[in-house]
């Protein structure tokens, strides 16, 4: 699987746009990247998944360059309702290991 | 829009209690697992289910643990003898066969083991 890193934590205002960076050298040509939201006490919950360039669904953005070893969850005008720990995953589980490998994420504190 | 149940909430037990677990998946999923969260630390993974048999365990789920799907809905965990470290958060997860990356979660249920 490949290794990621993303920032422990992030600070943000209401209304704000969030851009959370997630690295991830090491992606493999059939790995996906798939963003997780956690809120506490509660089990995640999928956001989005990308292979390459941008993808875009009613919650965030997904941009991944071309070379793919990196890739940003963008959060448009994010509201209190926001704050929660954003987990990139790397990796294609389907035909790899099945189950979702966890770190440990990234704690967004929406701010008012 | 279906979800997936666990029960229950939270769950207190003695040390070298037996607990189970109960999850009720989404309906049309295939594929099931389990995973806990120690408070404060990261989500990992337990035991994945498939078929009627495990297709995968991690370290973590040694012989005390144990999983059954007896109904055909219910999807279950099972700890024999319960230790003060099993204490977590322990969450359910189902997809589809077609959706590997993206992971249905229950609501969790919380063991307390004194």
């Amino acid at each position: 699987l490949a290794k990621t890193t993303q920032p422990i934590s992030m600070d943000s205002y209401e209304g704000q746009e969030v851009n959370i960076t997630c690295s991830h050298n090491n992606i493999a040509t059939n790995d996906y990247i798939t963003w997780y939201q956690q809120f506490p006490s509660q089990g995640p919950r999928f956001i989005i998944q990308g292979y390459k360039t941008k993808v875009t669904n009613e919650v965030a953005s997904l941009f991944i360059p071309a070379d793919r070893k990196s890739s940003t969850l963008s959060l448009p005008r994010v509201s209190l309702s926001d704050t929660a720990v954003y987990y990139c995953l790397v990796g294609n589980f389907d035909t790899g290991r099945r189950a979702l490998t966890f770190g440990s994420g990234t704690r967004l504190q929406v701010q008012p | 829009e279906p979800e997936v149940t666990q029960t229950p909430s939270h769950q207190v037990t003695q040390m070298g209690q037996e607990v189970i677990l109960r999850c009720v998946p989404i309906s049309n999923h295939l594929y099931f697992y389990w995973y806990r969260q120690i408070l404060g630390q990261k989500v990992e993974f337990l035991v994945s289910f498939y078929n009627n048999e495990i297709s995968e365990k991690s370290e973590i789920f040694d012989d005390q643990f144990s999983v059954e799907r007896p109904d055909g809905s219910n999807f279950t965990l099972k700890i024999r003898s319960t230790k003060l470290e099993d204490s977590a958060m322990y969450f359910c997860a189902g997809r589809t066969s077609g959706g590997a990356n993206e992971q249905f979660f229950g609501p969790g249920t919380r063991l307390t083991v004194l």
